[in-house]
């Protein structure tokens, strides 16, 4: 497909548990970002890469998230010991390397994760 | 610290009532003032691009101006299409963007 692709659409764990979810941009996007929503609130900023290196991460809440794009294409982003906190929709989104700059930004439809 | 806020956090509207969005910002480092469109159960929908006062942008019924320290997103005879929640966000000079927490439209036939 053409658009951003986060696999899995869902993902329901239990406390403690480690998770990963995936990110596919669009082809040829330099820029990829990684946004938390919770129910009723705006994206929030966790982590922006530039090519393979993390050039804000920022947003990151503490330890226990850490985000990968190794080659510079898909990103994974990884949960250490969830927590019910954590329980949100985890978009991601790509844009060409100006996109920084002119604020359009391509998202995807977001992973929403659960910890009970 | 850099703050975006937007009013009123829900809105209804009958078909063809006019009205407006409000989003409010401080933030060290502008690089662009941005309005999204999300749709239940998706991402956001880029929407426009705001780099100056005075500026202004249309796309079909929406309107979004920018002041030095507030946006609007005019809408103009709004259809049942246009219900979704609209989403202000700011761009710092570091790259990422800071989102406002959104304003919920509700267009009714």
């Amino acid at each position: 497909g053409a658009g951003v692709s986060q696999t899995p659409s869902n993902k329901v764990t239990e406390k403690g548990k480690y998770v990963e979810l995936r990110c596919d941009p669009i082809s040829g996007h330099t820029a990829l970002y990684w946004y938390r929503q919770s129910l009723g609130q705006g994206p929030e900023f966790l982590i922006y890469f530039q090519g393979t290196g993390a050039a804000d991460d920022s947003g990151l809440p503490n330890d226990r998230f850490f985000a990968v794009r190794p080659e510079g294409s898909v990103s994974t982003l990884k949960i250490q010991r969830t927590e019910r906190g954590d329980s949100a929709v985890y978009l991601c989104a790509s844009s060409p390397n100006r996109g920084a700059n002119t604020g359009e930004l391509f998202f995807g439809e977001g992973s929403r994760l659960t910890v009970l | 610290e850099d703050q975006v806020t937007q009013s009123p956090e829900a809105l209804r509207l009958q078909e063809g009532e006019s009205s407006s969005l409000n989003c409010s910002y401080t933030v060290s480092g502008l690089r662009g003032l941005f309005w999204y469109r999300q749709d239940p159960g998706k991402g956001p929908e880029f929407l426009f691009t705001l780099y100056s006062a005075g500026e202004e942008k249309e796309k079909e019924r929406l309107k979004a101006t920018l002041t030095k320290k507030e946006s609007f997103l005019h809408i103009t005879a709004p259809k049942p299409e246009d219900s979704a929640t609209y989403l202000c966000a700011v761009g710092r000079n570091t790259g990422k963007l800071i989102f406002g927490q959104g304003t919920t439209l509700q267009v009714k036939p």
